[in-house]
């Protein structure tokens, strides 16, 4: 089976722009988690949907980020406008139950200069 | 409550060697843990898992110690490889509540040939 798919690899973005970073799951998993690693430190979790639905997003650092995920498919997380705090690693990772072992995806590597 | 603590920051072993990576926790609510590795530019890919009713795991040359009064568990990994050279993080997760992770803070080991 395909792995969980992140859009783009890298990104580098002026302070105040828009990105938008894309998570294709693993068919047929219902929950879908973003986590993001900033300046080496631990991996923190940042939302996690089932299906369409938001189930858990108390990790979102505030209101410039916003996800989405359209039909219970894909995922979008936008970050807008973009500080430069925001710079760090966001994975995306899914799972077809909530017990058991995420997923994940390579990452976007994000830069806000 | 809700942090893992995960220690050495990093790890040098030589080949053959045994590598020993250690995680505490505070929540006793959590179910299930498991240790991810990670290589750069890649994303986390599960090793292995314990849930607490388990005092031992082993995979191979990996194997999961979980002392449950203690609040502590540790990966170890037998006859060292340089290919084990990696970051790796424990990880621990609710299922009541969603089963998003909370990630130790990784350590770097390094196998030298």
């Amino acid at each position: 089976e395909a792995g969980v798919t992140q859009f783009p690899s890298h990104s580098v973005i002026e302070k105040g722009q828009t990105v938008t970073l894309r998570c294709d799951p693993i068919s047929g998993h219902d929950n879908l988690y973003w986590y993001r690693r900033v300046m080496g430190k631990e991996i923190k979790f940042l939302l996690h949907f089932v299906k369409e639905s938001k189930q858990d997003e108390s990790g979102m650092p505030n209101n410039r980020f916003l996800a989405e995920r359209t039909g219970g498919t894909y995922s979008t997380l936008k970050v807008q406008p973009a500080e430069l705090e925001d710079s760090g690693v966001y994975f995306c990772a899914s799972s077809h139950l909530p017990g058991e072992g995420h997923t994940f995806g390579s990452g976007t590597r994000l830069t806000v200069v | 409550q809700q942090q893992v603590k995960q220690s050495p920051q990093s790890l040098i072993v030589q080949k053959g060697g045994i590598s020993i990576i250690n995680c505490a926790y505070e929540n006793t609510a959590f179910d299930y843990f498991p240790w991810y590795q990670q290589f750069p530019g890649k994303g986390p890919a599960l090793l292995i898992a314990i849930r607490p009713d388990v005092s031992e795991k082993k995979e191979g040359r990996f194997t999961i110690s979980f002392n449950k009064s203690a609040k502590q568990f540790s990966l170890h990994i037998m006859d060292s490889q340089p290919g084990d050279s990696a970051t790796y993080f424990c990880a621990a997760s609710m299922t009541n509540q969603g089963g998003k992770l909370i990630f130790g803070q990784g350590t770097e080991l390094s196998v030298k040939p």
